[in-house]
């Protein structure tokens, strides 16, 4: 079936170092990618998305990167601080009349002082 | 805020009663959803709602009955739960056709079913 992953269920780093969090989607009809940033006793708060005709998107501090052939998407969160420390989940999404949208299971991001 | 409000936070019932998780958004959004959230699994999508008509139930217990009397408020009714039905209710609305930007959510109901 249909699924959508990540690689590392927690990852540490130290505040000031570049994160890295990986995804894995199966869907490669799937056109329309989210990362969602979800803080203890929050509902998830949008970051940064990226449409399959592109490979990398950038924010603030944050990039998003698509590899279509692979079927990865990263996101990579520049000089971690504190508050980013939380679950962060990808989404891909399919157009069907409205996007439909299938979330991996989220990685943990503890940012050490 | 985010422009989507959960009411109550949290909620502890019981295996007989009954309630209801309120879902309100100030977006001008037309599609809303119901999602559950449970330790160490995905988002689970349990109802779509557009333009007010029910466009998808995942399969969902009867047990859970949705209500969405306007494009603005979504409810959640809960009779006859299960403790396995404890988790994290997450309301979510979006702006469906055209260019879509995902979800914004609420922040969530905590339900313990006791």
């Amino acid at each position: 079936g249909e699924s959508v992953g990540l690689h590392l269920p927690t990852l540490s780093v130290q505040e000031g170092d570049n994160s890295i969090i990986n995804c894995a989607y199966s869907n490669s009809a799937s056109d329309y990618f989210i990362w969602y940033k979800q803080e203890s006793g929050k509902g998830p708060q949008f970051i940064i998305d990226i449409r399959s005709n592109m490979d990398k998107r950038q924010g603030q501090r944050v990039t998003v990167l698509l590899n279509k052939t692979v079927k990865h998407l990263s996101l990579q969160i520049a000089a971690t601080q504190p508050g980013d420390s939380a679950v962060y989940f990808c989404a891909e999404g399919v157009h069907s009349g409205t996007y439909k949208y299938i979330f991996g299971t989220g990685t943990r991001l503890k940012v050490l002082a | 805020e985010t422009g989507v409000t959960q009411t109550p936070r949290h909620l502890v019932m019981g295996m007989t009663n009954k309630k209801s998780l309120k879902c309100e958004q100030h977006l001008g959004h037309n599609a809303m959803y119901w999602y559950k959230q449970s330790a160490k699994k995905p988002l689970e999508l349990m109802f779509v709602y557009n333009f007010k008509e029910q466009t998808e139930n995942n399969s969902v217990p009867s047990r859970f009955s949705p209500e969405c009397p306007n494009s603005s408020h979504l409810f959640l009714h809960l009779h006859t739960l299960q403790p396995e039905d404890s988790a994290l209710y997450l309301c979510a609305s979006s702006q469906s056709g055209g260019a879509n930007y995902g979800y914004t959510f609420g922040s969530g109901t905590r339900l313990t079913v006791v």
